[in-house]
């Protein structure tokens, strides 16, 4: 089965600790992106990549690093200098930026404590 | 700013009628539209989507009609089912390169009663 895979689904965490979210995707994508939801918010991007060893700021990129290795992984790490980590997180992948649907993963709960 | 705008957070629609989901937007240079569902505590799935070419895209029970004039965009779902209960999402996007990213609207919650 094609799809994207993230993990864990709930991640808890104490203030001040950096943390790695996973995102893969087996649907030979090209394009990856991380989208961060809070209550009442829509999807706000944190950061992109059109191709392996790319990746480019989104919106609200402050606090957050990723790296793009590999084709089917694209780890987000929200570092100590994100002053509102908890969130829900969202990885999303297309076959390429002018393709216009995204498929997205099931999200992951991230709460500092 | 936002630029995508679903003005009404929830909608309550009893099963069988039709429900109407509205997103407004300001950018002109937008040419493609999506509506994704979303349950709580999973991803967004994709529901269907409008080219700024087309007025309208139907999919089963499913309808899109876009007016570019008013920069109006509304989701039809007719009938009504208990299972449509979820978050819907509007969103828009400007041609390639970075400006192809998705905008995202805040949302507007359906809830179908039996």
């Amino acid at each position: 089965d094609g799809g994207i895979t993230q993990s864990p689904k709930y991640l808890f965490r104490k203030e001040g600790q950096n943390v790695t979210l996973s995102c893969e995707q087996n649907l030979n994508h090209d394009a990856m992106y991380w989208y961060r939801q809070d209550p009442g918010q829509g999807l706000r991007l944190i950061y992109y990549s059109q191709i392996v060893n790319d990746f480019q700021k989104g919106d609200i990129a402050e606090g957050y690093s990723v790296s793009r290795e590999k084709k089917e992984s694209f780890p987000l790490t929200v570092t100590s200098a994100q002053k509102n980590p908890t969130a829900f997180y969202l990885c999303a992948s297309s076959r390429g930026q002018v393709h216009n649907e995204q498929f997205f993963g099931p999200g992951t709960r991230l709460t500092v404590l | 700013d936002q630029q995508v705008k679903q003005n009404s957070p929830s909608l309550s629609v009893q099963e069988g009628r039709i429900s109407i989901l509205n997103c407004d937007y300001t950018n002109s240079m937008f040419d493609y539209f999506l509506w994704y569902k979303k349950y709580p505590a999973e991803g967004p799935t994709f529901l269907i989507s409008i080219s700024s070419i087309k007025d309208k895209n139907e999919d089963g029970r499913f309808t899109v009609f876009l007016n570019k004039s008013a920069k109006h965009l509304s989701l039809h779902i007719v009938p009504s089912q208990p299972g449509d209960s979820a978050v819907y999402f509007c969103a828009a996007k400007r041609g390639g390169g970075s400006q192809g990213n998705l905008i995202f609207g805040k949302g507007t919650k359906l809830s179908v009663k039996p």
